[in-house]
């Protein structure tokens, strides 16, 4: 299963867009990069899937280049309500995928 | 709605009680699991399930029993518990490989 790497915490302010990276070198062939949000004391809630290129959902975009050895989640223009942990997932398409969450990135948005 | 639902949502128990905490899904999925959440140790899988009667050990199950003998419903069972499980339980159901999990709210409990 490959490792995530992220950054422990990141801080913004209301308006501005935020990229988190994400470096996962050993990334297989059948996995995909999947990204999570948790509040505190809430369940992860997923934000967005890829496998390579670009996605985009009405939330945020996923930029994943093509050696897929890093990804970037994209939030746009954020607000007080995106202050969370972003946990960064590398899941196999085969078998039983398990979900293997790392210490995530802590982000703070200031007014 | 499609939701997982956990009960209790608060429990405080002591050393030894046998309890139990309730998993719920309405989606009809197929893999369910369950995790417990500590300061600085982040989520750690505790056991999981496939399908009905389908159960495997996650990476921390010692203390813990789980079954499923139905689809929806899939509750985590502390026989005796220990003040070291302690913590912040979630549920978690998806339909299955390689898709969005869905999670329960989360079930903090104190074991004195």
């Amino acid at each position: 299963l490959a490792k995530t790497t992220q950054p422990i915490s990141m801080d913004s302010y209301e308006g501005q867009e935020v990229n988190i990276t994400c470096s996962h070198n050993n990334i297989a062939t059948n996995d995909y990069i999947t990204w999570y949000q948790q509040f505190p004391s809430q369940g992860p809630r997923f934000i967005i899937q890829g496998y390579k290129t670009k996605v985009t959902n009405e939330v945020a975009s996923l930029f994943i280049p093509a050696d897929r050895k890093s990804s970037t989640l994209s939030l746009p223009r954020v607000s007080l309500s995106d202050t969370a942990v972003y946990y960064c997932l590398v899941v196999d398409s085969g078998g039983y995928n398990k979900l293997i969450f790392g210490a995530g990135t802590r982000l703070a948005v200031h007014p | 709605e499609a939701q997982v639902t956990q009960n209790p949502r608060y429990l405080i128990t002591v050393t030894g009680k046998k309890l139990t905490v309730t998993c719920s899904q309405n989606m009809n999925h197929e893999y369910m699991s369950w995790y417990r959440q500590d300061p600085g140790l982040g989520l750690r899988q505790i056991y999981y399930s496939m399908n009905v009667e389908v159960t495997d050990k996650g990476d921390v199950p010692e203390g813990y029993k789980v079954s499923r003998k139905e689809k929806r419903n899939f509750p985590l069972i502390l026989e005796s518990p220990s003040p070291n499980q302690t913590s912040l339980y979630f549920c978690a159901s998806r339909p299955g490989t390689n898709t969005e999990a869905f999670f329960g709210q989360g079930t903090r409990l104190t074991v004195v």
